[in-house]
């Protein structure tokens, strides 16, 4: 059973600061691995979604590797902001049998809380 | 639509009355995922529908929890005789066949 978690569980930085959030799964038999952003009441948004084949994404401040053998995604957050405030959280979708499709269930981690202090 | 909507935003009900909750996808995708995030926990798979494929329910959590999806689009979850543990936000979302999932920004549960 594929196992997700995030450490650290929370993280408070100052304004400015460059940060890694670390992700870690059990089984390595993964489809893609995506990394949401969750504001307070609000659903879950996507910020980057690595693919099995791939090492990396980036999208503007945002760069998340992914290590598919050691089992392990970071996500780095360059010249953080307090709009960067929210919990993040990582999920990772599995590999379902011999084609390679995706199973279509997400397993989540329990998430980092980031606090971006002005 | 523009994205995935869910109603009620916030529903409270006492222990043991029954309670329905509602999804609408983004209009065309075929796939449609019920998850529940429990304070202190990661979210946790409920159930899936495809097209007209029968439902994965392999997550619901007891007897006590169905969903079902009209006409291939919205979707409601109907929790009967609720239990203080059964409070959590559910989260609903949808997709194309093997696409991304959006999520809504789900219901807010609290059982009294």
């Amino acid at each position: 059973k594929q196992e997700v978690t995030q450490i650290p569980a929370a993280l408070s930085v100052p304004e400015g600061e460059n940060l890694v959030l670390n992700c870690s799964f059990t089984d390595s038999a993964i489809y893609n691995l995506q990394w949401f952003r969750q504001d307070p009441g609000k659903g879950l948004t996507s910020l980057l979604l690595i693919q099995s084949s791939q090492r990396e994404q980036t999208s503007g401040r945002l760069n998340a590797s992914l290590d598919k053998s050691s089992g392990r995604s970071t996500l780095y957050i360059a010249a953080s902001q307090p709009g960067d405030s929210a919990t993040y959280l990582c999920a990772v979708r599995r590999r379902w049998g011999y084609s390679g499709a995706g199973s279509y269930q997400l397993t989540f981690g329990k998430g980092t809380k980031l606090s971006v202090i002005p | 639509g523009a994205g995935v909507s869910q109603s009620p935003s916030n529903k409270v009900t006492e222990k043991g009355k029954d309670v329905e909750l509602r999804c609408d996808p983004i209009s065309g995708h075929t796939a449609l995922y019920w998850y529940r995030q429990s304070l202190g926990q990661g979210l946790e798979f409920l159930i899936y529908f495809q097209g007209n494929s029968a439902p994965d329910k392999s997550g619901l959590p007891s007897d006590r929890f169905s969903a079902e999806r009209t006409g291939g689009s919205v979707s409601t979850l109907t929790i009967q005789r609720t239990q203080q543990e059964d409070s959590a936000v559910y989260l609903c979302a949808s997709s194309s066949v093997q696409g991304r999932q959006f999520f809504g920004p789900g219901t807010r549960l609290t059982v009294l």
